[in-house]
């Protein structure tokens, strides 16, 4: 399967516990996007890489959120400390150019209880 | 700032039937690109259709078609020949041709298929 990968696909951790998430991109897609898609909304921008730069972070991004992309080859997504409110699907998404077709993974659905 | 919008939180059609879902953006950039992606239940989302601004055709992806209003700030999907697998969420997107060009998404519309 050569489409963009996302581990594990669901976590549930209790409140206060720090969660990673990994995203596989699909290989020679320079540009990795986080998205985060609560409950009967529509996917929101976190944050994107191009190559191992991680040159955009959205507002929603707190300091608590950190995400890497060492080499330019798969990215995490880490939050510490995690809240009730931070639960929610995490979509990885990958694209080989600008405003070409954005390849997305199935998501990290996070429960924080 | 960027928004789009998706007025039709819910919409029905019957199987062979065409279904048009309905999307208004804001934006005063001149150069941009639009999206519908579909969101099957539990799968990944998908591109369903795309449409450069700079082009004044509509796009057309076989039963998928667009209705594309730039001064109105409308963008359209037309579903034709509807089947059972079109049943999913769909979402507009916005992407200006900007360094990240992030998608900005609107709330979506969950198509429901009846035979």
């Amino acid at each position: 399967d050569t489409g963009v990968s996302q581990d594990p696909r669901h976590k549930i951790t209790k409140r206060g516990q720090n969660v990673t998430f990994r995203c596989d991109p699909i290989s020679e897609h320079n540009r990795l996007y986080w998205y985060r898609q609560t409950l009967g909304q529509g996917p929101e921008f976190l944050t994107y890489f191009q190559n191992e730069a991680q040159l955009e972070k959205s507002r929603l991004l707190s300091d608590r959120f950190s995400a890497e992309r060492p080499k330019g080859s798969f990215s995490t997504l880490e939050i510490q400390r995690t809240e009730q409110g931070d639960s929610a699907m995490y979509l990885c998404a990958s694209r080989p150019d600008k405003n070409t077709e954005a390849f997305f993974g199935q998501g990290t659905r996070l429960t924080v209880v | 700032a960027q928004t789009v919008t998706q007025s039709q939180p819910e919409m029905s059609v019957q199987e062979a039937e065409t279904v048009t879902l309905s999307c208004t953006y804001d934006t005063s950039e001149s150069d941009y690109y639009l999206f519908w992606y579909k969101q099957p239940p539990s799968r990944q989302m998908i591109l369903v259709i795309r449409q450069e601004a700079y082009k004044q055709q509509n796009a057309t992806e076989n039963r998928f078609s667009v209705n594309f209003q730039k001064a109105a700030k409308s963008f359209s999907l037309k579903i034709s020949d509807s089947q059972l697998g079109d049943a999913a969420m769909y979402f507009c997107a916005y992407s200006y041709t900007g360094t990240a060009s992030k998608l900005t998404f609107g709330t979506g519309t969950r198509l429901q298929v009846t035979l």
